[in-house]
């Protein structure tokens, strides 16, 4: 069975410094790899997704993922974060549905 | 364009009750999928919906249960409500079926409180 693990519930940086969420993945077959984010009071927002090819993915709002298949890792990033990347982001995988990660709660602090 | 809504925003029900909540897709999307949220089991896939019919579903008991129309909007029904069933239901829509296609855009969401 897939799973998803955000080793991370939660992660405090200070604005323009780096960040990295982390997603590790068990899968037996191919998948396909999600970020989503959720503001306050809001649905999901698609960030990114590695479906194949390049493993190095780029995102809106300057965020971007490596794809690892020998550590089954999906990790996401940001050279530099906003106040305004606040909010909980979660990993998926899909093979016949959506499997999502618990989430991590990033807070950008000024 | 219009992105996916949900009807109502918010919900209070009593243990036992029935509820329907309703979510309309961006038009031209065929495919519409449920998700519960919940603090202690997270996101969680109820099922997927295309041209009317269920393609695939989460582990639910029965007294959750879906439908879509034939303008693709789609509602999902839970019967006997428990308060477990408490947690903010998401609907998200894609042209195609299954997100490893085509992107899922959500909607804002039902929250549902049970008491």
């Amino acid at each position: 069975a897939q799973s998803v693990t955000q080793l991370d519930s939660q992660v405090p940086v200070f604005e323009e410094a780096p960040v990295e969420l982390r997603c590790n993945y068990s899968s037996s077959v191919s998948v396909y790899l999600f970020w989503y984010v959720q503001y306050p009071n809001q649905g999901l927002q698609l960030l990114l997704k590695y479906l194949s090819g390049s493993t190095l993915v780029k995102g809106i709002n300057g965020f971007e993922a490596e794809f690892n298949k020998s550590q089954t890792s999906f990790h996401l990033r940001k050279p530099s974060v906003h106040i305004s990347d606040t909010a909980e982001y979660f990993c998926a995988v899909h093979t016949d549905k959506l499997i999502f990660g618990t989430g991590t709660r990033l807070q950008v602090f000024p | 364009k219009a992105g996916v809504t949900q009807t109502p925003r918010y919900l209070i029900k009593t243990r036992g009750q029935q509820v329907t909540l309703s979510c309309s897709p961006i038009s031209g999307h065929r495919s519409v999928s449920w998700y519960q949220q919940t603090p202690g089991q997270g996101l969680q896939f109820l099922f997927e919906y295309f041209s009317e019919t269920q393609r695939n579903k989460g582990n639910f008991p029965g007294r959750f249960s879906g439908r879509q129309f034939s303008n693709s909007r789609s509602e999902m029904n839970v019967s006997t409500l428990e308060l477990g069933d408490s947690a903010l239901y998401l609907c998200a829509s894609s042209l195609v079926q299954g997100p490893s296609t085509d992107t899922q855009y959500f909607g804002p969401g039902t929250r549902l409180t049970v008491l």
